[in-house]
């Protein structure tokens, strides 16, 4: 069965670090462009990062420096690596392949 | 970034009656391929987005053939031919033409 599987999230303090993974299964991480997406608590969607076939990585404005999209073949698992985290930062983080296929998210609140 | 704007935000709808969600870009989404990277996605509550139709007019597997999408250059629309009570829910437009991919901010239908 093709699906992806999130986890990591916690609640952290201002200023902390987290690193979510994406678990992936019936299908190759490495041959996909893979993205994580944010959705705030009652907002919208935003696009985080991504990742394509070839390796090169992509972030938004407001996670760049602080944020880093990365895979491990042997794994087949994607993940963000989420530094200096700021309250804004809390939302239901998905991970998503081809534009297509969702996880089911994982929720990182960002609170002291 | 190019902005996508969905109008209306709110569709109160009858069972039965059509519905018709309007997308519009802040600029072009062809791309140098010629494709249109345009896609629409339904999430109902407490779930996560699920495709509904991709490159502008192209229905997934599975969907109702009740969904329907049309639209080119920086014009989108997402037809329900006559809802049901389970089309309940967000529906979002979102472009991955180049990076980074941007979503509109939704449209909450709801029956009437």
């Amino acid at each position: 069965e093709v699906q992806l599987v999130e986890s990591g999230g916690d609640l952290v303090q201002p200023g902390g670090s987290l690193r979510l993974s994406c678990a992936a299964s019936g299908f190759t991480v490495s041959s996909s462009y893979m993205s994580w997406v944010r959705q705030a608590p009652g907002k919208g969607l935003e696009s985080v990062s991504l990742v394509d076939p070839g390796g090169r990585t992509y972030s938004a404005d407001s996670v760049k420096d602080r944020f880093t999209i990365s895979r491990d073949n042997s794994k087949n698992t994607l993940y963000l690596q989420m530094n200096s985290l700021r309250a804004e930062d809390t939302a239901l983080y998905f991970c998503m392949r081809e534009a297509y296929l969702w996880g089911q998210g994982t929720l990182v609140t960002v609170s002291s | 970034d190019v902005v996508m704007t969905q109008s209306p935000l709110s569709l109160p709808v009858t069972v039965g009656q059509p519905a018709s969600i309007s997308c519009r870009s802040s600029q072009s989404l062809v791309s140098s391929d010629g494709n249109t990277y345009l896609s629409w996605f339904q999430q109902r509550p407490g779930q996560s987005p699920r495709r509904l139709i991709y490159k502008v007019s192209n229905r997934d597997s599975g969907v109702p053939d009740r969904f329907s999408g049309s639209g080119s250059g920086t014009d989108f629309t997402l037809k329900i031919s006559r809802v049901e009570a389970e089309d309940v829910g967000v529906y979002y437009c979102m472009h991955h033409t180049h990076w980074p991919w941007t979503f509109g901010q939704g449209t909450k239908v709801e029956i009437k």
